[in-house]
């Protein structure tokens, strides 16, 4: 149990275009997801909190226009990339708690974007 | 805010040799989380450390929460190939998920040597 779907895994965007990221919870519900940034050979870096429903919450230094969250359901969370740059081809990732009960994070499988 | 310090950044082991790797905190944390990425996937828990002091085996693997909730360490026994990847540790303030954020350790990459 506890599955986190993400799509796509791999994306090739223009610079300038859009580019949207899901993150779907399979077999449970999911209040809360959070977005992460990962470079080359380095940490997660928490981006942003999706709340279902409501507003999400960014990290500092993150722009919220830039990368637009929402949280329409409780199963699914979506990032979207604006105007995209090179220098936004990045590895995102995508969590959601495992359960009230059970600590920690299931991950989704993330997505390679690269902006050329 | 928190720091988490992961050590080592990386290491380099013969397959059947045993690794330790530990990460320590500025502050306290209530949970302790370890996971392991494989290239180009995303994190997978390991172990998961509620109590001070607790020391929980999965399979080839140990962690143990820290006394002073401020560090934590991971064992792996008997190495093999498919331990390669990136191990993260992370901490959490807050018990409830729901409410809490984990913070993230630089993860320590694991190569093993057939």
């Amino acid at each position: 149990g506890a599955v986190v779907s993400q799509h796509p895994s791999r994306v090739i965007c223009k610079s300038g275009t859009s580019v949207k990221i899901e993150c779907r919870s399979l077999d449970f519900q999911a209040t809360t997801m959070f977005w992460y940034r990962q470079f080359p050979k380095k940490s997660l870096m928490l981006m942003a909190t999706s709340n279902e429903g409501s507003k999400a919450t960014y990290e500092q230094g993150v722009e919220k226009d830039k990368f637009l969250i929402n949280h329409a359901s409780l199963t699914l969370s979506t990032l979207t990339v604006t105007s995209a740059h090179p220098e936004d081809s990045s590895f995102y990732i995508c969590s959601a708690p495992r359960g009230v009960s059970d600590y920690g994070y299931t991950f989704g499988s993330g997505t390679r974007l690269t902006v050329v | 805010g928190q720091q988490l310090n992961q050590s080592p950044q990386s290491m380099f082991i013969q397959e059947g040799e045993d690794v330790s790797m530990n990460c320590t905190s500025s502050s306290i944390f209530n949970t302790w989380l370890w996971y392991k990425q494989d290239p180009g996937e995303g994190p997978v828990l390991l172990i998961a450390l509620y109590k001070a002091g607790e020391l929980t085996s999965n399979g080839r693997l140990t962690a143990q929460f820290g006394i002073t909730r401020k560090d934590s360490f991971l064992n792996i026994s008997a190495s093999i190939p498919s331990d390669v990847g990136i191990y993260f540790c992370a901490g959490q303030l807050l018990r409830s998920t729901n409410a809490g954020k984990s913070t993230f350790g630089d993860g320590t990459t694991l190569t093993v040597k057939p």
